[in-house]
């Protein structure tokens, strides 16, 4: 049972540069959604997607972009990436809406901006 | 802004005592989530309980909820040194498609 697979695991950019975060699915879930983690701040939601084709807005959007083209697979991307955006990211799917159900977890991404 | 905090921010205990952490938030829920989170690991979830609810089970996990402080407390029995990890609430003010996560409580259980 893979659940919630992110993809890769680490990585260091220089500023700049851009990249694409991955993560699959294999729970047939409709709602996927990218967190990142900070010490100190908790998790807090950049993008959610409800359903395949559609992204909205979480509570730090800015500087990331989100695709959502297969049902699976929920895409993040830095088009330029700053040293602010060092964290830990997080993809988590559910179901249904995050409110009424469990949210599943990959194990996340190590992003470092030099 | 956080909706849910938790409280302690850090407990250490001794293996076979219970560990209990709290959880405040800000507005109205329809239900109150809890999540573990071991170290490099992404979250697990524990226990999804209900606005109706003021009490629920599961295994060595109790979670209670009281709306009217707009509390909820997890209390883990019997502690082990596995339960070592970090323990956050989370809630979706008004129901809605965006859970809010607190900053968590680290959890140690000494050997």
């Amino acid at each position: 049972n893979a659940g919630v697979t992110q993809t890769p695991k680490f990585r260091v950019l220089k500023t700049g540069q851009s990249m694409t975060l991955l993560c699959a699915q294999d729970m047939n879930h409709e709602y996927m959604y990218w967190y990142r983690q900070d010490p100190g701040m908790g998790l807090r939601l950049i993008h959610y997607s409800v359903g395949e084709g559609t992204t909205a807005k979480g509570e730090v959007p800015d500087g990331y972009n989100v695709s959502r083209l297969k049902k699976q697979n929920f895409l993040l991307g830095l088009e330029s990436a700053a040293p602010s955006q060092t964290s830990v990211y997080f993809c988590a799917s559910s179901q249904d809406r995050g409110s009424n159900q469990p949210q599943h977890f990959g194990d996340g991404t190590r992003l470092s901006i030099l | 802004s956080q909706q849910g905090e938790e409280d302690p921010q850090a407990l250490s205990i001794q293996e076979g005592e219970n560990a209990t952490m709290n959880c405040s938030y800000k507005t109205s829920i329809n239900n109150l989530q809890w999540y573990r989170q071991n170290s490099g690991r992404g979250l697990v979830h524990l226990i999804l309980i209900r606005s109706n609810e003021r009490e629920k089970h599961s295994g060595r996990l109790r979670v209670t909820l009281d709306t009217s402080k707009k509390s909820s407390s997890l209390l883990i029995t019997a502690s082990r040194a596995a339960d070592t990890a970090s323990y956050f609430c989370a809630t979706a003010p008004g129901g809605g498609n965006k859970l809010t996560f607190g900053t968590g409580t680290q959890l140690k259980v000494e050997l």
